[in-house]
């Protein structure tokens, strides 16, 4: 499974945007690109997933590059409650091989 | 909807000693995995089931952990002899079928070997 590289931390002030990179150049035709964040002491949860469009939800945007070696993860105004270890992961639109290789995601601090 | 749930939350045990760790997926869900978490790292894949059938187990250290997922419902995953390095947070996370986009993790069992 092709894997992504992303920064291990990032900090933000409270009420301002987030723009989370992720690099994924080996990313195969039937990759999807998923973001899940992990909060202090509980499982990962599901942001966003995305192919070849960019997507919004109630959580965040996800813009994806045209060549979609990379993608940003964006908090449109983040929180305390955003502050969580992101991960981007691609998964085989098939849903076989390694269902979700989580690398080590970005901490991310959101500062009052 | 109830969530994942996993038995116990934390657990310590000394080296050698046996420990077994209980998820119950959400109702309707086939797909079931099991995942390890090292403090500092992403969660990694242990084992996948498909109902009832283990599906991949690859990265699973077959010589001292075992895991079943009986009438493709609940499942245990255990470890024995437990080793020091086996000291991390072990998760479960249910999916209604192989290829839905969203897998929803349990809170996870943590686990310290002394």
């Amino acid at each position: 499974d092709a894997k992504t590289t992303q920064p291990n931390s990032m900090e933000s002030n409270e009420e301002e945007p987030v723009h989370l990179p992720c690099n994924h150049s080996t990313i195969s035709g039937t990759d999807y690109i998923h973001w899940y964040r992990q909060l202090p002491s509980q499982g990962p949860e599901y942001v966003i997933h995305g192919l070849t469009s960019n997507v919004n939800n109630r959580m965040a945007s996800l813009a994806i590059a045209e060549d979609r070696k990379s993608s940003t993860l964006i908090l449109h105004r983040a929180t305390l409650r955003d502050a969580a270890v992101y991960y981007c992961i691609l998964r085989d639109r098939w849903g076989t091989g390694n269902q979700f290789y989580f690398g080590t995601g970005t901490s991310l601090t959101v500062i009052p | 909807e109830a969530g994942v749930v996993q038995s116990p939350r934390y657990k310590i045990i000394e080296k050698k000693q046996p420990v077994a760790f209980w998820c119950n997926p959400i109702s309707g869900h086939n797909t079931l995995y099991w995942y390890r978490q090292n403090l500092g790292q992403g969660p990694e894949l242990l084992i996948r089931y498909e109902n009832e059938e283990a599906v991949d187990d690859s990265q699973l250290p077959k010589d001292r952990f075992s895991a079943e997922r009986l009438k493709g419902v609940d499942s245990t995953l255990k470890i024995q002899p437990a080793e020091l390095g086996d000291s991390a947070v072990y998760l479960c996370a249910s999916s209604p079928k192989r290829t839905s986009y969203e897998q929803y993790f349990g809170p996870g069992t943590r686990l310290t070997v002394t």
